[in-house]
């Protein structure tokens, strides 16, 4: 079955740029998915196919996904982009898969 | 305006069952699959089960399969999980989340959740 590695956790200062990686066997051939969740709250979408923003999303929030890893980049960091982040593709032999998240401090 | 309203979670002994529902409203229900997420204590997200748009392609996560049962009422724009043979590891925040194609066994992404509904499994 299909894996996809995140890490737990990713610190960076606000003003900053914060980047969370999402790793998988020729993930680049994927389409990657990425969800916001706040403590409390329903995941939101935040990135869908690799790099698109749903409306409402800052523009400070982008995407890519090329060989094994697919990247969320923050960039501008605010301490309300603290947040739990999650990666989700779909593969034949998994169906719908999530990454196990990574845990976005703002120092 | 789009709204996922899961309701059916609660307590219940292993071994038992339970029925889950989620109520949609603001979209064209029909013309989209749907799907359960849960999310143990203090854990990531997992997949539970999707549905296409009429029911003719269903896919489980390993963990449930032949335990859990999702179905739709279009009539009735709902999506609900029968869940039996409940365990202790089933115990979790259970999302109804829309998906944004007709099919659920696609590339495609989750673009609207419910809140969620707690389902614990004890004794």
């Amino acid at each position: 079955s299909y894996v996809l590695t995140q890490p737990p956790s990713v610190s960076v200062a606000p003003g900053k740029t914060a980047r969370i990686t999402c790793g998988g066997n020729n993930i680049g051939s994927k389409s990657v998915h990425w969800y916001q969740q706040k403590p409390g709250q329903a995941p939101v979408l935040v990135i869908y196919y690799d790099s698109d923003r749903p409306s409402g999303i800052p523009e400070r929030f982008s995407g890519s996904n090329s060989g094994n890893t697919a990247t969320l980049t923050i960039s501008r960091v605010e301490a309300g982009d603290e947040a739990d982040y999650y990666c989700q593709v779909w593969d034949s032999s998994s169906d719908q898969l999530f990454g196990g998240g990574t845990k976005l401090t703002v120092l | 305006e789009v709204q996922l309203v899961e309701s059916g979670g609660g307590l219940v002994q292993p071994g038992r069952s339970l029925r889950l529902s989620c109520a949609a409203s603001g979209f064209t229900f029909d013309d989209y699959a749907m799907h359960w997420v849960r999310q143990a204590p203090g854990k990531g997200l997992e997949w539970v089960s999707g549905i296409s748009w009429n029911s003719g392609s269903i896919g489980y996560a390993d963990s449930v399969k032949g335990r859990f049962t999702i179905s739709r009422d279009n009539a009735k724009n709902s999506l609900y999980l029968q869940m039996n043979s409940l365990r202790a590891e089933d115990t979790a925040l259970y999302y109804c989340a829309k998906d944004t194609a007709h099919g659920g066994n696609s590339e495609s992404c989750f673009d609207y959740w419910g809140q969620g509904t707690l389902v614990t499994v004890s004794s």
